[in-house]
């Protein structure tokens, strides 16, 4: 079975800075993964997927993650933070028909 | 394309009511999740159907919710009677084959039972 955790339910990062979410995942076969974004009030936005075509994926809103076999890793990563990404964040791996979510990091953006 | 498309926004009844949310996939999407989301709980997958036919409903908490997709482009969830314990935000989501089956979804209907 596939699962993924994040770590740290919450992060803090001030403007301008670099925003790193954690996620890991555990699976049988070769994974697809998956970040997801959440705004207030609204539904999950795709922001990036693995497919194994390429390590590093690139997403939108300058976002972007890097797949770590060796790690079993999926960090989401963005070299500057603007008070605009201020959201919540799900990682998830793709189990045969439906998607495994992790339980979400809530960023929070600092002026 | 329209995305998916969920009715009502916002729903607020009383307890012991019957409640009905509603889901449009995305057109030609063969699979479709319904999802709560709370804050004690997180996100729950609920059911999901392939090809209008229920997969997997282990997620349903109890027998009073129930969901049906009688064609491609319409679901329902329902809730009867309703309890306070129900108020949450219920997303529907679709996705296609292949592989890897990314899931598309809608914006919502936050249920508030009182």
């Amino acid at each position: 079975a596939q699962s993924v955790t994040q770590l740290g339910s919450h992060v803090s990062v001030s403007e301008g800075a670099l925003v790193l979410l954690r996620c890991n995942y555990s699976s049988s076969v070769p994974p697809y993964l998956f970040w997801y974004v959440q705004y207030p009030n609204q539904g999950l936005q795709l922001l990036l997927k693995y497919t194994s075509a390429a390590t590093l994926v690139k997403g939108i809103n300058g976002f972007e993650a890097e797949f770590k076999k060796s790690e079993t890793s999926f960090h989401l990563t963005k070299p500057s933070a603007h008070m605009s990404d201020a959201a919540e964040y799900f990682c998830a791996v793709n189990g045969n028909e439906k998607l495994t979510f992790g339980t979400g990091t809530r960023l929070t953006i600092i002026p | 394309d329209a995305g998916v498309i969920q009715s009502p926004r916002h729903e607020v009844t009383e307890m012991g009511q019957e409640v009905t949310l509603r889901c449009k996939p995305i057109s030609g999407h063969d699979y479709l999740f319904w999802y709560r989301q709370t804050m004690m709980r997180g996100l729950e997958l609920l059911i999901y159907f392939n090809n209008n036919v229920p997969i997997d409903d282990s997620g349903m908490p109890e027998d009073r919710f129930s969901a049906k997709m009688p064609n491609a482009s319409f679901s329902t969830l329902k809730i009867q009677p309703s309890e306070p314990r129900d108020s949450a935000v219920y997303f529907c989501a679709s996705s296609s084959n292949p592989s890897p089956r990314e899931q598309f979804f809608g914006p919502g209907t936050r249920l508030t039972v009182l």
